[in-house]
């Protein structure tokens, strides 16, 4: 089974902290996501990566930051947290695939972090 | 411009009936997957189905079924025989071919209430 841990399930932080939420798979998975969820907005897209060091942004990357330094380990950086990052924050892998969509693309998520920022 | 639409905030079913799930979807692409995940309380989000736009039958899995009618861009998911346990968060999503595979959209979501 595919297995995606994140490192926290709930986190309390002040505001201007720096805050890190770290996401690791143990499926080979060269894609791997960070989003967050708010209801009534389902899920959006901090940053992707499709490789070690690669990194791509996504919908709403401001604020956020990410590093990939190895495949299995994806982290999302808060640099200074703020009370509108208050949310659940879900990471997600896959595999890479191009062109025909055949099914192996399917994300894999986390438990995900709820992270409060006070 | 919103490209995966659930119009049902949330939705009831008594307990061993079946239900739907509406999910409508907006792509210029021709080669497309769609997804469906359950997202229960505890906040993990669980791959369900999955259909691609070339299959021709509609992907099935267990008690989840999803009724895929390409001209009009649905992508329903049928439950069938709810259980208490069904009670829970569902999404749609759609994967992008065009985008290499590396952004999948997802919907606002429906939630389900499963009434005994």
């Amino acid at each position: 089974d595919v297995k995606v841990t994140q490192s926290s399930r709930y986190l309390v932080k002040r505001t201007g902290e720096k805050v890190f939420l770290e996401c690791v798979q143990d499926m080979d998975h060269e894609n791997m996501f960070w989003y967050r969820q708010d209801p009534g907005l389902g899920l959006r897209l901090i940053y992707f990566s499709y490789d070690v060091k690669m990194k791509e942004k996504g919908d709403i990357p401001e604020g956020y930051s990410v590093s990939r330094e190895k495949k299995e380990r994806f982290s999302l950086i808060l640099e200074s947290a703020s009370t509108n990052q208050t949310s659940m924050y879900l990471c997600a892998s896959s595999f890479r695939t191009s062109g025909r969509a055949t099914g192996q693309e399917t994300q894999y998520f986390g438990p995900g972090t709820r992270l409060l920022v006070l | 411009a919103q490209k995966i639409t659930q119009t049902q905030p949330g939705m009831f079913v008594q307990e061993k009936e079946a239900v739907t799930l509406d999910c409508t979807y907006d792509t210029s692409d021709q080669s497309y997957g769609l997804f469906w995940y359950k997202q229960p309380s505890s906040g993990e989000m669980i791959f369900l189905i999955y259909q691609g736009s070339y299959d021709e039958q509609n992907a099935t899995e267990g008690r989840y079924s999803l009724n895929f009618q390409k001209a009009r861009k649905s992508a329903n998911l049928v439950i069938s025989a709810s259980q208490l346990g069904d009670s829970a968060m569902y999404f749609c999503a759609m994967r992008e071919a065009l985008t290499g595979g590396f952004k999948t959209i997802f919907g606002a979501g429906t939630r389900l209430f499963v009434k005994a």
